[in-house]
């Protein structure tokens, strides 16, 4: 059972904007930087966000990522079909001493 | 480029070990931690633990401690996961991540189907 918790899915139509939600608790993300992996069908995770809101080189700016107290969040402006995808927040526990991901948001579009 | 390659898929009988390679190029690998997360059919993404080329040290998650081991061959830059005593709730695809600072996972495999089945 995952320690952050995340919406199940979320869809919306094309052009429009989502953002998906990441709970968790004062050992992982009251305490740690928040990290987001996109993972389209069928295909590896790919890292989408890191240190709450740093884009690697070659993510669209569309993605932006935010992070206040035990919670976190991932938006998606401009929506567009590729964008269909599942969705991870991640982080270190300090209570568990290990790598905890979130239980995963399946993104829509419409 | 950073790529990750992974060994072919597996099967495996209840009870035994497995071992997953992956090969790094592209980078020092000494420089950078490797990471094993798996994923179920349908499921979400889990932390198997970490090691450091460097050194050889590594860390597991609680409930994969004692059954996971972690090395590596730095001559070949490549990393290695043995899973040992398998069940069926072993069955997963199992991938070998890069570590940045801050925790994240820059680079991934592709990805390696391990089957436990009687």
């Amino acid at each position: 059972q995952s320690v952050l918790t995340q919406p199940p899915s979320v869809s919306e139509a094309p052009r429009q904007r989502v953002t998906i939600s990441c709970s968790g608790s004062s050992s992982n993300i009251g305490d740690n930087p928040v990290n987001w992996y996109q993972q389209l069908p069928g295909k590896a995770p790919r890292l989408l966000i890191y240190y709450n809101d740093l884009l690697p080189s070659g993510v669209s700016d569309r993605f932006s990522g935010s992070k206040s107290g035990t919670s976190a969040s991932l938006a998606i402006s401009g929506l567009q079909s590729e964008d269909e995808a599942d969705y991870y927040c991640a982080t270190w526990d300090d209570s568990r001493h290990g790598y905890v991901f979130g239980t995963g948001t399946k993104v829509t579009v419409l | 480029q950073v790529q990750l390659v992974q060994s072919g898929a597996e099967v495996r009988k209840p009870g035994a070990s497995v071992t997953v390679s992956c090969k790094t190029s592209g980078y020092t690998f000494t420089t950078y931690d490797i990471n094993w997360v798996r994923q179920a059919t349908g499921q979400g993404l889990e932390w198997l633990g970490w090691m450091n080329p460097n050194s050889g040290d590594a860390a597991f998650a609680h409930r994969f401690q004692g059954r996971v081991t972690m090395t590596r061959t730095t001559s070949t830059s490549t990393a290695y996961m043995k899973l040992s005593s398998l069940t069926s709730e072993d069955t997963a695809i199992y991938y070998c991540a890069r570590g940045k600072m801050g925790g994240s996972f820059d680079s991934w495999g592709q990805g390696t189907l391990v089957t436990v089945s009687s």
